[in-house]
């Protein structure tokens, strides 16, 4: 059974640049049968899928984030990252990584979340 | 505004059943055979309940079920439980923007 940790800093000032690790074990990163991605929810709002990485390390971005976002692999730690640019007070949010199940499209293991906050 | 449109809550009685639905568009639900559920409890995260429309992953009880008609996928809670009360939010994959959630219900078990 998959495991996935959430890391990183918890306060960013606007501007500054978003970077969180995802920690993955119980399995290797390097799977055909899952992508890996990410997902955020502002407090007391909904979920916003932000992108996803396969194991070949190609990916794909909510399109209303492209420009901003980057998420790569880490093979050699079984981690994936996420970096997001130019942050703003909007991109507060409780930031998860999880399993994404390509053929499907659903995230099955996902991380505990971690509080991520702009604020100047 | 989300991509998919969920009721902002809905409620029920312990013992009935109750549905939550979820409109998209010919891009998306109506598309796809990719519409998930999934709970969310306050202060953990979400949890798979359903993917593929109406597959239940091992472990979620038959109590949930899905299904789909036209753009318009629906979650079915029977023999609802006090442990049901929760947020629920439906996804799908959208060629516009590749994967995108519901605003979330909350329900609300009276």
């Amino acid at each position: 059974q998959l495991q996935l940790q959430e890391s990183g800093p918890g306060l960013l000032k606007p501007s500054e640049t978003l970077s969180l690790n995802c920690t993955v074990s119980g399995g290797s990163i390097i799977t055909s049968t899952y992508n890996w991605g990410w997902i955020r929810q502002p407090p007391g709002k909904g979920l916003e899928w932000i992108g996803s990485i396969l194991y070949s390390g190609s990916t794909y971005y909510n399109p209303s984030l492209k420009g901003r976002v980057t998420i790569s692999l880490d093979t050699s730690k079984n981690q994936f990252s996420l970096r997001l640019t130019s942050v703003i007070a909007a991109d507060t949010a409780v930031y998860y990584c999880a399993s994404h199940i390509a053929a499907v499209d659903s995230f099955d293991y996902w991380g505990q979340g971690t509080l991520v906050t702009v604020s100047s | 505004q989300s991509a998919l449109t969920q009721p902002a809550s809905v409620s029920g009685s312990p013992g009935q059943s109750i549905t939550i639905s979820c409109s998209g568009t010919s891009s998306d639900i109506d598309a796809y055979n990719y519409v998930s559920w999934y709970q969310q409890h306050p202060g953990t995260a979400p949890k798979l309940m359903i993917y593929g429309v109406s597959n239940r992953p091992s472990g979620v009880s038959n109590r949930f079920s899905g299904s789909k008609s036209g753009n318009t996928a629906s979650l079915t809670i029977s023999g609802l439980q006090a442990e049901d009360e929760a947020d629920y939010y439906c996804s799908s994959y959208s060629t516009s923007s590749a994967l995108v959630f519901g605003g979330g219900t909350n329900l609300t078990v009276l």
